[in-house]
């Protein structure tokens, strides 16, 4: 069964590049049907979609986040990547790679990786 | 606050059961987009639960079930266990957010 797992800078500076990655076990990146996820949860409140990326190279972004998000898919690696731009506190949260399926009307998030903490201090 | 109404939190002793509503709009539920459901233990990731409204993927027990009319949508949960004191999340799609997927903000189940 496919198995995600993110890893990156557990702190990062106001203003600058949030970067995760997320390695894809058990399955492939370029399996078709399925889109790559990056979701957030601040501390205490519910998840928030930041973004999505096809094989294809389509990706699909929150509109209040777009400006500042860039998700990419590393096929030699079988992972992929967020990197989230500009950061301040209010980005501060728990983030998560997810696999999606979409279909006509909507899409689900299935599986998901275990999540890792991002501050944002100087 | 969160395009799709939850309760914070609801309660029940074992055995009971509980109903968890998920309350929407014209743009998401009600424009006959789909709701998703997600179980999130303590201090770990949240776990599909329910997709496409009612399907239960494999390993999910029937106890758990969704439904969705209007505008809204519910999760059942039926012979409530102490395992499954949890957060609870429903998901949709939303149209008139540039074609964003959008989550309630969670409900607290409590087993008392």
């Amino acid at each position: 069964q496919v198995q995600l797992q993110e890893a990156g800078p557990g702190l990062v500076k106001p203003s600058q590049t949030l970067s995760l990655t997320c390695a894809v076990s058990g399955g492939s990146v370029s399996t078709g049907g399925y889109s790559w996820s990056w979701i957030r949860q601040h501390p205490g409140k519910g998840q928030e979609w930041i973004g999505d990326m096809y094989y294809s190279g389509t990706t699909y972004y929150n509109p209040s986040l777009k400006s500042r998000v860039t998700i990419s898919i590393d096929t030699s690696k079988n992972e992929f990547s967020l990197k989230l731009s500009s950061v301040t506190a209010a980005d501060a949260a728990v983030y998560y790679c997810a696999r999606s399926r979409e279909y006509s009307q909507g899409k689900w998030f299935d599986p998901w990786g275990q999540g890792t903490l991002v501050t944002v201090s100087s | 606050q969160s395009v799709l109404t939850q309760p914070p939190s609801v309660s029940g002793a074992p055995g009971q059961r509980v109903i968890i509503s998920c309350t929407g709009s014209s743009s998401n539920i009600g424009a006959g987009y789909d709701v998703h459901w997600y179980q999130q233990l303590p201090e770990t990731a949240p776990k599909l639960l329910i997709y496409g409204n009612n399907n239960r993927p494999s390993g999910v027990p029937d106890r758990f079930s969704g439904s969705k009319s209007g505008t809204s949508a519910s999760l059942a949960i039926t012979g409530l266990q102490a395992e499954d004191e949890a957060d609870y999340y429903c998901q949709s799609y939303d149209s008139s957010l540039s074609g964003s997927v959008v989550f309630g903000g969670g409900t607290k189940v409590t087993v008392l």
